[in-house]
């Protein structure tokens, strides 16, 4: 089935430095990939989305690029604010279905 | 943007009982979804539904657990009885069609307190 893999669980940053949260998936089916931010007691709020082979998606700040040859989606911002801190989610959409697959999260803290 | 609005926001009962979660989902939407999270952690699928039936569902959806959307009203999920390990937020979305890439609109999510 349908997995995606985010490798840190919380990663803490200074307000002004860059960050990149790494995502890999695993499909069978061609992919879609998805971002989600989910702050404090909100309901997760789409950030980015991409189905195209090496082509840079962004909004708000950040971007990503979908790499189909080594499966991977990392989520990047060039620096990081004190409201960026919150929970982020990589999530697939990859059989026939039409679920999303989401990972296990990366929680961002940015700190003044 | 699109809402989708869920009822209740909280909600706590002795375990056993009956609970009913109630969803509002974007209006002209066709496919809709239960997603379970706990303690801000992995959002888990548990099931989607479409055209009044259950399309896919995952292990978590136990025997206790059934949906419905009753004459495009509310879509609900039920949990009969409730157990401890049912504590979480649940998490309603939404999403268009087949056409598209897909994207889920998420309400604010129910949480759930079992005691």
């Amino acid at each position: 089935g349908d997995s995606v893999t985010q490798t840190e669980g919380l990663v803490t940053l200074t307000k002004g430095l860059p960050v990149m949260l790494n995502c890999t998936y695993q499909t069978t089916y061609s992919p879609f990939l998805f971002w989600y931010v989910q702050h404090l007691n909100e309901a997760p709020k789409l950030l980015l989305k991409s189905s195209t082979d090496n082509k840079r998606t962004e909004h708000q700040g950040f971007y990503a690029t979908l790499h189909k040859s080594s499966s991977s989606f990392h989520l990047q911002k060039s620096s990081v604010q004190l409201s960026d801190s919150a929970l982020y989610f990589c999530a697939l959409k990859g059989n026939m279905g039409y679920k999303l697959t989401f990972g296990t999260g990366t929680s961002l803290l940015v700190d003044p | 943007g699109p809402k989708v609005l869920q009822i209740p926001s909280h909600q706590i009962i002795d375990m056993g009982q009956m609970v009913t979660l109630n969803c509002d989902p974007v209006s002209n939407h066709l496919y809709f979804y239960w997603y379970k999270q706990i303690l801000g952690q992995q959002m888990e699928f548990l099931v989607n539904f479409y055209n009044g039936k259950v399309m896919e569902k995952s292990k978590l959806f136990k025997d206790q657990f059934s949906v419905e959307r009753p004459d495009g009203s509310y879509f609900t999920l039920k949990i009969q009885p409730t157990a401890l390990e049912d504590s979480a937020v649940y998490f309603c979305a939404s999403s268009p069609g087949t056409g598209g890439s897909g994207q889920l609109y998420f309400g604010e999510g129910s949480k759930l307190t079992v005691l």
